[in-house]
């Protein structure tokens, strides 16, 4: 049973417009969710998070929204950026002092110029 | 200050070989996890240390995989014997408590892992 979803395996924007990646999960005890990013052949990298107890973060050109009672969330890059294509992979992390990160399947993301 | 740093990067072997793979942590870090990547997958949790001690190695396949963390540092990720379903990508990854705050962890670029 997949916790986390990305149900888009792949997203094509045009350069300068926005870019919105989403995710599903279903274990509502997750106290935080987070976003990564990765380039071929190189190890994921912490784009952005949020806690369970807030429904917005932004952080320069990425926004992420939590939508709790959907159990939704989903990553908005504006404007987005040639450098912005990538595979995104979100995750969601177990409470009360466990540090696992259950991650969903990846949305490759391709800026067209 | 250096990342999480991994090696090999690339190995071929045939089945039935044993295979290691090698991690060092960012410096200060004591938490370190092992993660397992699939083709077109997530990274899925094989194993987590705070310092030497694992404490979550629920997902690890004992049967043929070990892992150790010697001193609290260096880890090293075993398998013997390897099977054709072992390829995969091996991630290994550091966090430290100023980090935890946020989830956030440090991923090395990965041991990419062929059996033929």
């Amino acid at each position: 049973d997949q916790q986390v979803k990305q149900n888009s395996p792949s997203l094509s924007v045009q350069e300068g417009r926005i870019s919105i990646l989403n995710c599903d999960y279903t274990n509502s005890m997750f106290d935080y969710f987070l976003w990564y990013k990765k380039y071929p052949a190189e190890g994921p990298t912490f784009l952005i998070s949020i806690s369970s107890i807030k429904d917005k973060n932004e952080d320069g050109r990425f926004t992420v929204f939590l939508n709790k009672s959907a159990k939704h969330l989903s990553l908005h890059i504006v404007p987005s950026q040639p450098g912005d294509s990538a595979v995104y992979f979100c995750a969601a992390r177990e409470p009360f002092g466990n540090e696992k990160l259950t991650f969903g399947t990846g949305t490759r993301l391709t800026i067209i110029p | 200050e250096a990342g999480v740093v991994q090696s090999p990067r690339y190995k071929i072997i045939e089945k039935k070989q044993p295979v290691a793979f090698w991690c060092n942590p960012i410096s200060g870090h004591n938490t370190l996890y092992w993660y397992l990547q699939n083709l077109g997958q997530g990274p899925e949790l094989l194993i987590r240390y705070e310092n030497e001690e694992a404490v979550d190695d629920s997902q690890l396949p004992k049967d043929r995989f070990s892992a150790e963390r010697l001193k609290g540092v260096d880890s090293t990720l075993k398998i013997q014997p390897a099977e054709l379903g072992d390829s995969a990508v091996y991630l290994c990854a550091s966090s430290s408590r100023g980090t935890r705050g946020t989830g956030e962890l440090f991923f090395g670029e990965g041991s990419r892992l062929t059996v033929l």
